[in-house]
């Protein structure tokens, strides 16, 4: 079971927007501003997509946007394109021994 | 341009040993902390270990603590990963990711190696 709790699977039609959320505790999500979000296409490696809750890194597109409301973090999708149809894990720093957590990822359909 | 490359992967039989390694260019491979992630086919991502720049401290997973040793080279820019007395549960994608330490994230990975345990 994974430390942070994501939904399996969200669903959206091009140009609208979708929202996963990742829910952790106070030892991780709630208590750090450290959340990261990365996108996984099939066979390829993660990548960065929203570092300390809500920034971008650069050429990330500005659809992807990320917030933070206690012990759950949310990343949102606006204007789906496609491309977007992969899969999207949360991470947090974690005052545990293990020092960091994933969540159980979510897989992202554009119907 | 940030580059990561694993190698050492491979099928290995269940109580063996395999060692990967992780060899970065591009960036100043000593200023950073470094990470191994793993992804068991079909599963979700799970971080594995992380050794900061000068080798000071280091993290493990519970699941692989007391079995993996996770190591650096600074002068060869390369990262490694002692994988000992290994389980079929740790058949896996193992990525080398660049930690940013000031912000807590990935902002790098490689392209990952697999790692089969299997007899």
């Amino acid at each position: 079971q994974s430390a942070l709790t994501q939904p399996a699977s969200v669903s959206g039609s091009p140009g609208q927007s979708i929202t996963i959320s990742c829910t952790g505790t106070s030892s991780d999500v709630g208590g750090y501003n450290y959340v990261s979000w990365y996108q996984q296409h099939p066979g390829k490696a993660p990548k960065l997509m929203i570092y300390e809750v809500s920034n971008r890194p650069s050429g990330v597109p500005d659809r992807f946007s990320g917030s933070k409301s206690g012990n759950t973090a949310s990343l949102t999708i606006s204007g789906l394109q496609a491309e977007d149809e992969a899969d999207y894990y949360c991470s947090s720093y974690t005052s545990s021994s293990t020092l960091r957590v994933f969540g159980g990822g979510t897989k992202l359909t554009v119907l | 341009e940030v580059q990561l490359v694993e190698s050492g992967g491979g099928l290995v039989k269940p109580g063996g040993s395999l060692r990967l390694s992780c060899a970065a260019s591009g960036f100043t491979f000593s200023s950073y902390s470094m990470n191994w992630v793993r992804q068991a086919p079909g599963k979700g991502l799970e971080w594995v270990s992380s050794i900061s720049s000068s080798s000071s401290y280091i993290y493990y997973a519970d699941s692989v603590k007391g079995r993996f040793t996770i190591s650096r080279d600074n002068a060869k820019n390369s990262l490694y990963l002692q994988m000992n007395s290994l389980r079929a549960e740790d058949t896996a994608v193992y990525y080398c990711a660049r930690d940013d330490g000031l912000t807590n994230c990935n902002d790098y990975w490689g392209q990952g190696t697999l790692v089969t345990v299997s007899s």
